[in-house]
């Protein structure tokens, strides 16, 4: 198995501009959630999906982000316009179901920075 | 709601030392306990969870973790350290019943010297 995949690895961008992050989750996976990892705030999670509806996203920053999983093999996370206070390690991970007890796999992350 | 402290932010150890790194948590409930390790330029990998039954729990890579209800605690141990063990270790504690919202400790970072 491929396990979770996200892209770009690495994303350089200017203030204002609109960046989107790809994730490919671990197929058969149900669950799906986006993280956010700085040094001053630890791993937060941004938003989760199950079964390709978002079900909790309070932790999404402002509407500035959006989250979309358009079928069971593909998510983005949307930043417009972005800000320097953004910039940060984006990770996506996934479940085979929505039970606490599952294991979240991680993807490699998204480094982004905003110039 | 849930939360879990990790109150080593970096700890050394030589190569070959036993490692023992804290965990505490709180909940009302019998929590979910999670230990999971990142590596430099890498994504979470779990190295081990309770959910109940047996308090001591063994995982990959030869790590262990003991669940004391009494102390809050969660702590994650190896008997003997090894040089590929130097990453970040994150602690968290998820929701019992409910979806999967896992809340992560801020982590801390083991240094492995010769």
């Amino acid at each position: 198995d491929a396990g979770v995949i996200q892209s770009p690895r690495h994303e350089v961008t200017e203030m204002g501009q609109e960046v989107t992050l790809r994730c490919k989750p671990i197929s058969g996976h149900n669950s799906l959630f986006w993280y956010r990892q700085t040094m001053m705030r630890g791993l937060e999670l941004l938003i989760y999906f199950n079964n390709n509806v978002p079900i909790d996203d309070s932790g999404m920053p402002e509407d500035r982000f959006s989250a979309k999983m358009p079928n069971a093999s593909f998510s983005t996370l949307k930043i417009q316009p972005s800000e320097p206070r953004d910039s940060a390690v984006y990770f996506c991970a996934s479940s085979l179901n929505r039970a606490s007890t599952d294991t979240q796999y991680f993807g490699p992350g998204t480094r982004l920075t905003v110039l | 709601a849930q939360s879990v402290t990790q109150p080593d932010i970096h700890i050394t150890v030589s190569e070959g030392a036993s490692l023992e790194l804290r965990c505490n948590y709180s909940y009302g409930a019998t929590p979910y306990l999670f230990w999971y390790v990142q590596s430099p330029g890498q994504g979470l990998q779990l190295l081990l969870k309770y959910f109940s039954g047996d308090t001591l729990v063994q995982g990959i890579k030869g790590f262990e973790a003991e669940f004391k209800r009494s102390q809050s605690s969660f702590n994650l141990r190896k008997p003997s350290v090894h040089w590929s063990d130097a990453a970040e270790y994150f602690c968290a504690v998820g929701l019992s019943g409910g979806y999967q919202k896992v809340t992560f400790g801020t982590g801390t970072k083991l240094q492995v010297i010769p």
